[in-house]
């Protein structure tokens, strides 16, 4: 079974800080990967995803990823986090033959000081 | 449009207590799924519905039933409610299809086991 792995639980940064989340999945196969973002008491909201084509993908708030098929990567980051950005981020693979079934990471709560 | 909607937002139940909660999208959506979210474990199907009259185990299926009532509306029981079912609950929803679609989650429901 597929599982993925988000490293880092906790991160603390402040204004202006760089950021960046590691994701390191365990399907050998063609995957679509995604990046989920959870504002405190909202739902999770789409950050932005990868099917195909360029690895380096744009998202919405200035957030972009990586995804590196050699290291079963894909990387979230920002070059300038904001207070806005305090939430917890959740890396996701849907695997090429899992329908439309998504394995989610542990999550990364990221708090970011004014 | 509401887009996906749960009921109740929270819920405190004693053990043994049965429960049903409600999950209802207004976009057409083919499949939908129900997660729970635990700390550090990220989000966990436990049950999902393909299409409408179809239902199949997740992850995590035991302590709990499922019923696809219509196209609209995918509900998840709680028989008999134990502490280990505390966690925030999340319906979800995407339009079926050759290849993968974005997943739309609702706001989640609290749910606490005494």
């Amino acid at each position: 079974a597929q599982s993925v792995s988000q490293h880092n639980h906790h991160v603390i940064l402040s204004e202006a800080a760089s950021l960046e989340l590691g994701c390191n999945y365990s399907y050998g196969g063609t995957v679509n990967l995604f990046w989920y973002v959870q504002y405190p008491g909202q739902h999770l909201q789409l950050l932005l995803k990868y099917f195909s084509g360029d690895p380096l993908v744009k998202g919405i708030k200035g957030f972009e990823a990586e995804f590196i098929k050699s290291k079963f990567s894909f990387n979230l980051r920002k070059p300038s986090v904001q207070w806005s950005d305090t939430a917890e981020y959740f890396c996701a693979v849907n695997a090429y033959n899992a329908g439309n079934m998504l394995t989610f990471g542990g999550g990364t709560r990221l708090m970011v000081k004014p | 449009n509401a887009g996906v909607t749960q009921t109740p937002k929270f819920q405190v139940l004693k053990t043994g207590q049965s429960m049903t909660l409600q999950c209802a999208q207004d976009m057409n959506h083919n499949s939908m799924y129900w997660y729970r979210q635990d700390p550090g474990m990220g989000l966990r199907l436990i049950y999902y519905s393909a299409s409408e009259g179809t239902t199949d185990k997740g992850e995590v299926p035991n302590g709990y039933n499922v019923s696809r009532l219509n196209k609209r509306e995918f509900s998840l029981r709680l028989e008999s409610a134990a502490p280990s079912q505390t966690s925030v609950y999340f319906c979800a929803s995407t339009t079926a299809g050759t290849s993968f679609n974005e997943q739309f989650f609702g706001p989640g429901t609290r749910l606490t086991v005494l």
